[in-house]
């Protein structure tokens, strides 16, 4: 398995446009978690997904933030409108749901909004 | 951060010396999970202790759980440049909705 897949790698955009990040989770997976890093917040939350259905999204910061999860091999987290403050490295995990084991960590998009 | 505190923060130590970090965390839990990251990359799992365990080994790696306490503390032995990372803990909630938090790390430095 190629593990989890994130895309893009790196996303520049200007304050306004909608952003959207893309995340293939492991095949077999049935968790999934989208993570915000930056320095300031560390490693935060967002949502999970728990057989595709959201779970708990109170780490979503603000309404700008969606995440949808259409079926169990693709997930998108969607900024819309971007601000600068924005700017982090995001992540998306996977693992299975039973048994609690290792999340499965993707490279990140490293979003920078302008 | 969501689930609780790591110290210290940033740690610098010389090659061969061992290296602990702490972990302090909120909830009660079913298991807890340290992860390394080096700069730029994404996370990856080192070990897993589970809540009626008090202690764990991996290689070089010793992990250990006071549920107590709601801490856990992971120590790198003889370490090595390559160690030099950030690591977080991450604690899986006691419950059945399989939340999952991570704390705010430690920086290591290892120098040779």
């Amino acid at each position: 398995d190629a593990g989890v897949i994130q895309s893009p790698r790196h996303e520049v955009t200007e304050m306004g446009q909608e952003v959207t990040l893309r995340c293939k989770p492991i095949s077999g997976h049935n968790s999934l978690f989208w993570y915000r890093q930056t320095m300031m917040r560390g490693l935060e939350l967002l949502i999970y997904f728990n057989n595709n259905v959201p779970i708990d999204d109170s780490g979503m910061p603000e309404d700008r933030f969606s995440a949808k999860m259409p079926n169990a091999s693709f997930s998108t987290l969607k900024i819309q409108p971007s601000e600068p403050r924005d700017s982090a490295v995001y992540f998306c995990a996977s693992r299975p749901l039973q048994g609690r084991t290792e999340a499965f960590f993707g490279q990140g998009t490293r979003l920078t909004v302008v | 951060s969501q689930q609780g505190e790591e110290d210290p923060q940033a740690l610098s130590i010389q090659e061969g010396e061992n290296a602990t970090m702490n972990c302090s965390y909120k909830t009660s839990i079913n298991n807890l999970q340290w992860y390394r990251q080096n700069s730029g990359r994404g996370l990856v799992h080192l070990i897993l202790i589970r809540s009626n365990e008090r202690e764990k080994h991996s290689g070089r790696l010793r992990v250990t759980l006071d549920t107590s306490k709601k801490s856990s503390s992971l120590l790198i032995t003889a370490s090595r440049a390559a160690d030099t990372a950030s690591y977080f803990c991450a604690t899986d909630a006691r419950d059945n909705f399989n939340k999952f938090y991570f704390g705010s790390g430690t920086k290591l430095n290892v120098k040779p």
